[in-house]
Parts: C-alpha cells; sequence; structure tokens
C-alpha cells in the first residue's frame, strides 16, 4: 500500500518568499507529525495533529511557521517571509494513532533558500 | 528538558565486526524508547522499540535493551554486514504514567553513520 508522501521533493526559493510543504499520510493514519531536519540542529519535532486539531505546537520556530490539516488527512505547513536558516529538509510523519504506534516517516522536502 | 545523546560518530567497520552504538536520554515521566535507520536515499525507518525499563526490542540482529539504571539504550548487533552502512538515530517519546500511551512526539538524538566495508 502507498506510504507517506510529500510534495515538492525539493524546494528552492529566495529569502523572504512563502513556501507551502504538503504532507499525505497514510490512509486512515489519525496522527500526524511534522519534523525538521537539518545540519547544526538534527532532527526536531515541529508540531503533530490528531484528527485536524493541533495539541502540541511547541516546535514551531517562529511565528512565521504554521501548519493546518484538513479532512483528518493532508496537512500544509507553511514557512512566511522564509530565511535563511529554513533551509533544511522538512519530514511528515504519520501512525495509526497517537500513542506508542510506530511513525510512519516520508521521503521528506529538501527546502533551500538563497 | 528530554534529550538524547548517541554516540559520536561517524563508525566505521569491516563486516561481521560487533557494532555498540551508545544512547543515554533524559527524560521527566515514562519514554518509550526508539531506533530508527536511514538508510541512503530512503526515509526513517523504525528499526526497533522498548517501551519499559528491561525490555528488549529486537529486528534484523540489532538489540537494545531499556536501561532505566543507566538511562541507557544501547544498539548491538553481532555481526554487521555491508547493507547496514546507515545512518541511526536514538529516540524517544513520554507516557503520561506507566501504562499509558505516549504523546506521540519523538525526540532524536544527533544520529549516527555507520559505514560498514566488505
Amino acid at each position: 500500500g502507498a506510504g507517506v508522501s510529500q510534495s515538492p521533493s525539493n524546494k528552492v526559493t529566495e529569502k523572504g518568499k512563502d513556501v507551502e510543504l504538503r504532507c499525505d499520510p497514510i490512509s486512515g493514519h489519525t496522527a500526524l507529525y511534522w519534523y525538521r531536519q537539518s545540519l547544526g540542529q538534527g532532527l526536531e519535532f515541529l508540531i503533530y495533529f490528531q484528527g485536524n486539531s493541533a495539541p502540541d505546537k511547541s516546535g514551531l520556530p517562529s511565528d512565521r511557521f504554521s501548519a493546518e490539516r484538513t479532512g483528518g488527512s493532508v496537512s500544509t505547513l507553511t514557512i512566511q517571509r522564509t530565511q535563511q536558516e529554513d533551509s533544511a529538509v522538512y519530514l511528515c510523519a504519520s501512525s495509526a494513532r497517537l500513542g506508542n504506534n510506530e511513525q510512519f516517516f516520508g521521503p521528506g522536502t529538501r527546502l533551500t533558500v538563497l | 528538558g528530554n534529550s538524547v545523546t548517541q554516540m559520536e560518530g561517524p563508525v566505521t567497520l569491516s563486516e561481521e565486526a560487533f557494532l555498540t552504538i551508545n544512547c543515554t536520554y533524559t527524560a521527566t515521566g515514562y519514554p518509550s524508547l526508539f531506533w530508527y535507520v536511514q538508510y541512503p536515499g530512503e526515509g526513517l525507518q523504525l528499526l526497533l522499540k522498548a517501551t519499559k525499563a528491561d525490555d528488549k526490542g529486537s529486528n534484523k540482529g540489532f538489540e537494545a535493551t531499556y536501561r532505566k539504571e543507566t538511562t541507557s539504550f544501547h544498539l548491538e548487533k553481532g555481526s554487521v554486514q555491508v547493507s547496514d552502512s546507515a545512518v541511526y538515530f536514538c529516540a524517544l517519546s513520554l507516557r503520561a504514567n506507566a501504562g499509558g500511551t505516549s504523546y506521540g512526539k519523538l525526540t532524536f538524538g544527533q544520529g549516527t553513520i555507520l559505514t560498514v566495508h566488505p
């Protein structure tokens, strides 16, 4: 069956522009997570969703970052006024439900801010 | 705060050598512990997990034991193969209580690059 998919796979943008990153979780998975992987910071948690609500947004680095999830499925991570330090691989994961269930990761979106 | 510390890499071994990658953690509450692996060109995937003290997780010849007394979850394999070359991440997630489900979000270590030569 289909795994977690993310689009685009690569995104190059200019400093100051807005970007949207998309995640399609595994069908039926109620929990969805966003992480960021960068050279300096390693793998960092950003936000997670249970259904369409986000109980924990504590990892979002600044108010330029936001995320939403609609229909309990697709999620979009938006970065406004991008900065060079936003350059990283953005990973999405989903699990059947919140808890000890395995998180299945997507291939990531590599964002480069020039 | 909660954190995971892994041994510095990269680690380079010959095929059939014994592997240990150290992982220690600090956490408030009741952590579940995980090892994730990222093969070249692929996404992160769960390798093994343990949800309570003294549990041993195992998969593909890899093992790790949840040691509460030393707050450790070291990854071991008796005989590595070239195909084990990858980046390995130790991670934790917290549970509200000893028997509860976890909050879900993972806190990762910095990753250890393993290269196995024939």
